[in-house]
């Protein structure tokens, strides 16, 4: 069963603006990731932010986590088209298997 | 090989054949967990090792799935009499840290699209 749901479901942007992911979960968590798909590849480890953190940075990624709301968020900052993929977040209840979303498809046009 | 290796790419056979899918995590790496992908959903968890110990097998549908990892390296999982609900993506990741040690993010490989005729 998927415990997160991410928001929105699909999203479109032009090159260069900023992409706000959100997802939120229903368990307590040890740690929350967040991952990227193309095209039915491979997942792609983005980010890990602990559940006694708040927000972290990678790059162009910035990940907060709210554990009273159990929600996290994604920001991808000037996007570009090779940011294109479906994104999920996964959550690590007991630091054994991952729980994941339902994903939110990215699409930055040129 | 620098990530996670899986094999075949591709498996597509008959309803009721025996498929075996294989999975070469990244070297050291502890721990090893499959996982499955229907289109348009997220990995829905099937099982996990911590070196050649199933340690969870909750996820697995039925007892027509099943998963060993005899050496602590190389993982199979196995599905006797297929049937076309088993159509899929199967996805296998690792880890370094042995679950419950410690937050490590898990590393995915390519997977193995399974399709039963």
């Amino acid at each position: 069963s998927q415990q997160g749901e991410e928001d929105p479901q699909a999203l479109s942007i032009q090159e260069g603006e900023n992409a706000t992911m959100n997802c939120s979960y229903k368990t307590s968590i040890n740690n929350l990731q967040w991952y990227r798909q193309n095209s039915g590849r491979g997942l792609v480890h983005l980010i890990l932010i602990r559940s006694n953190e708040r927000e972290k940075h990678s790059g162009r990624l910035r990940v907060t986590l709210d554990t009273s709301k159990k929600s996290s968020s994604l920001l991808i900052t000037a996007s570009r088209a090779a940011d294109t993929a479906s994104y999920f977040c996964a959550t690590d209840a007991r630091g054994n298997k991952l729980t994941f979303g339902t994903g939110t498809q990215l699409k930055v046009e040129l | 090989g620098a990530g996670v290796s899986q094999s075949p790419r591709y498996k597509v056979t008959k309803r009721g054949q025996d498929v075996a899918l294989r999975c070469d995590p990244i070297s050291g790496h502890v721990s090893l967990y499959w996982y499955r992908q229907a289109l348009g959903q997220g990995p829905e968890f099937l099982t996990y090792f911590n070196y050649e110990a199933q340690q969870d097998k909750s996820g697995l549908p039925n007892d027509r799935f099943s998963a060993e990892r005899p050496e602590g390296s190389i993982s199979t999982l196995t599905i006797q009499r297929t049937e076309q609900r088993d159509s899929a993506m199967y996805r296998c990741a690792s880890s370094l840290a042995q679950t419950g040690m410690g937050n490590q993010p898990q590393h995915f490989g390519d997977g193995t699209r399974l399709s039963i005729l």
